[in-house]
């Protein structure tokens, strides 16, 4: 069975660019989930998705958006990016049954250097 | 919101000893406790996780307590190898909502 993937693993912007990452769950998988990981901040929630729909946002100013499509496949972006949005930032899906709720299964993450 | 404290930053610990990682939450409405074990270079990976029906949970050499009138968990690893190290991170979320607060994760090295 398929991990959760995440595109690009690596990239490099400058500031005021704009970004799109992406994500595919694991099959089966209703919910996805992004965090931002930096060595300050350590793992912040940003966004949750279920069925196309955004359930819960973190405390992230309007740059960071995201969307699910109907194949549970999701993309997040950030737009005039800063020197700050330097991060890893991890995908996590889960399979939202009421015996599972809350398993969250992580991927690899995309790392994203601004400069 | 909820607020996640974790403790020690770093752990080293002797092959074969034992390692205990504690964590503190502040939402008593949070029931869903995950650790979780991320390698360089790798997202985190789940490796056990408790909900609030439960006092203790056992996975071979791992074991997670938790005190909800104290609000606090612990991660416990007996008989520590290598492949161990890594750094761990706990975590809490209040199910239905799906957002997980963690910790500052702890560094753990074991030493050969």
């Amino acid at each position: 069975k398929a991990g959760v993937t995440q595109t690009p693993r690596y990239l490099i912007k400058t500031r005021g660019q704009q970004v799109t990452l992406s994500c595919s769950p694991i099959s089966g998988h209703r919910s996805v989930s992004w965090y931002q990981q930096t060595p300050g901040q350590g793992l912040q929630f940003l966004f949750e998705y279920f069925s196309e729909t955004q359930r819960n946002k973190g405390n992230f100013p309007g740059r960071f958006s995201g969307r699910q499509f109907s194949n549970s496949r999701s993309e997040m972006n950030v737009s005039t990016l800063e020197l700050g949005d330097s991060a890893l930032y991890l995908c996590a899906s889960s399979l939202e049954t009421p015996t599972n709720t809350g398993e969250l299964f992580f991927g690899e993450g995309s790392r994203l250097t601004v400069l | 919101g909820e607020n996640v404290e974790q403790h020690p930053s770093t752990l080293s610990v002797q092959e074969g000893d034992s390692a205990v990682i504690k964590c503190t939450y502040s939402d008593s409405a949070s029931n869903y406790f995950p650790w979780y074990k991320q390698e360089l270079g790798k997202g985190p990976q789940l490796i056990i996780d408790i909900r609030s029906n439960v006092g203790e949970k056992k996975d071979q050499r791992i074991a997670v307590t938790l005190n909800k009138t104290a609000k606090h968990f612990s991660l416990h690893i007996t008989e520590t190898q290598p492949e161990d190290s890594a750094v761990y991170f706990c975590a809490a979320m209040n199910l239905g909502n799906e957002k997980l607060t963690f910790g500052t994760g702890t560094r753990l090295t074991i030493i050969p």
